[in-house]
């Protein structure tokens, strides 16, 4: 079966400070990969996906970037931290001959302070 | 890319129906409509996909009416555990990257 694992699972970080997050995918293989992030009460913002290795498409212009450098790994970062950097980031995957059907990691929850 | 719009929020009693309306009106051929149930700090949990029609799983049903422009996730009998936050999605996900793009989701409190 296919799980999706993200870690760390809380960070609390200084302004100014790097940040990566870590997504892996196991049980599948070349899977389209999505980071999105969700501020507190807020919806779902889609930050980045990648339909493979080293491919990666950006939604919102900001100073966060993503990585993928195997298949089933997707990485988020920064080099600088700022505020509004806080929130609730999430991995997810689909199915390539999928419709959809997104499958969620557990969640990073990021507190920037 | 399709939008979809939903209410803010819904208030419900225990034992009632539910029924949530989306409306996605740039809705493409090749789309489909998946719904999703969030509770707080956890990832958004698949509940039911559609294209057209009806379609009814063991915990929902979709109706999605013939111009595709709207669909509604019903909820039958709900119960104090199911106060989460639900999101519509449009998209097909194609190997063409095809963003998968939440909308602002609808909040729904179930009161005993």
């Amino acid at each position: 079966s296919q799980t999706i694992h993200q870690w760390p699972a809380t960070l609390v970080q200084p302004v100014g400070s790097p940040l990566s997050l870590e997504c892996t995918v196991e049980g599948t293989s070349n899977p389209n990969l999505y980071w999105y992030r969700q501020a507190a009460g807020r919806g779902l913002q889609l930050l980045f996906y990648s339909v493979g290795i080293g491919q990666i498409s950006s939604e919102v212009p900001q100073n966060l970037s993503a990585s993928r450098p195997q298949d089933r790994q997707f990485i988020l970062s920064s080099k600088k931290l700022l505020l509004s950097d806080s929130g609730f980031y999430l991995c997810a995957w689909d199915r390539l001959s999928n419709t959809g059907e997104l499958f969620f990691g557990e969640g990073s929850r990021l507190t920037v302070l | 890319l399709a939008k979809t719009t939903q209410p803010i929020s819904m208030d419900s009693y225990e034992g009632q129906e539910v029924n949530i309306t989306c409306s996605h009106n740039n809705i493409a051929t090749n789309d489909y409509i998946t719904w999703y149930q969030q509770f707080p700090s956890q990832g958004p949990r698949f509940i039911i996909q559609g294209y057209k029609t009806k379609v009814t799983n063991e915990v929902a049903s979709l109706f999605i009416p013939a111009d595709r422009k709207s669909s509604t996730l019903s909820l039958p009998r709900v119960s104090l555990s199911d106060t989460a936050v639900y999101y519509c999605l449009v998209g097909d996900g194609s190997n063409a990257g095809n963003m998968l793009t939440f909308g602002g989701g609808t909040r729904l409190m179930v009161k005993p």
